[in-house]
């Protein structure tokens, strides 16, 4: 059964601090795993990562595809009181038109 | 270019009622599909259709039902509602091939059953 795990569950750190956040998977034929951000309501893409494309940034967001550890981390940078949301890992398994979802990452960044 | 737009944002039902959950997407994707979020888990797949005609089981489909007679238009029934059924739905679309992981959220729809 195809399968996605984030941690921490729930994070509360400081405006200024950097975070990480861990996504681990084990699916059949990995094909692509993306992060998404979840405010209020829908979920917004950030990143996707391949076999062909390991690494990502965006500002002072970036994510590492470690295939060898069936593993992801997302790092936030100098953050924000707007980067408190739940981030979210998904991974699509090979032949199959669908995302395997995991539990999410709650974020709160306090001034 | 309104994106995927799902209708009702909230909905109270009894046990045992019927409901349809409306989705429709402005951006001719091929593939929509429908999740339902709840508190520790994630989102679950539901059910997803990669074009017009052709629809098939998620992760958690019972009490579900879907059709796909339009490329816009995606509704998810409820055909007897249960408290179990009490969540949050999310519906998605996105464009055919690799692109079919870039998925494209609507707003939610809140449900809550009795």
């Amino acid at each position: 059964e195809d399968k996605v795990v984030q941690s921490p569950l729930s994070l509360v750190v400081h405006e200024g601090d950097t975070v990480t956040l861990n996504c681990s998977y084990e699916v059949t034929n990995f094909r692509s795993l993306l992060w998404y951000k979840q405010e209020k309501k829908a979920p917004t893409f950030l990143f996707m990562l391949t076999s062909s494309g390991i690494e990502k940034k965006s500002g002072r967001l970036s994510s590492i595809l470690d295939k060898k550890e069936l593993s992801s981390i997302l790092n936030i940078t100098a953050t924000q009181t707007g980067d408190s949301a739940i981030y979210l890992c998904a991974v699509r398994p090979g032949g199959a038109q669908k995302l395997v979802f995991g539990q999410g990452t709650r974020l709160t960044i306090n001034p | 270019n309104a994106g995927v737009t799902q209708t009702p944002k909230f909905q109270v039902l009894k046990t045992g009622q019927s409901m349809t959950l409306q989705c429709a997407q402005d951006m001719n994707h091929e593939y929509m599909s429908w999740y339902r979020q709840d508190p520790g888990m994630g989102l679950r797949l539901i059910h997803y259709s990669v074009g017009a005609g052709i629809t098939d089981q998620g992760e958690v489909p019972n009490g579900y039902n879907v059709s796909r007679s339009t490329t816009e238009d995606f509704p998810l029934r409820l055909l007897s509602a249960a408290p179990s059924q009490t969540s949050v739905y999310f519906c998605a679309s996105s464009v055919g091939g690799i692109g079919a992981n870039v998925l494209t959220f609507g707003a939610g729809s809140r449900l809550t059953v009795l």
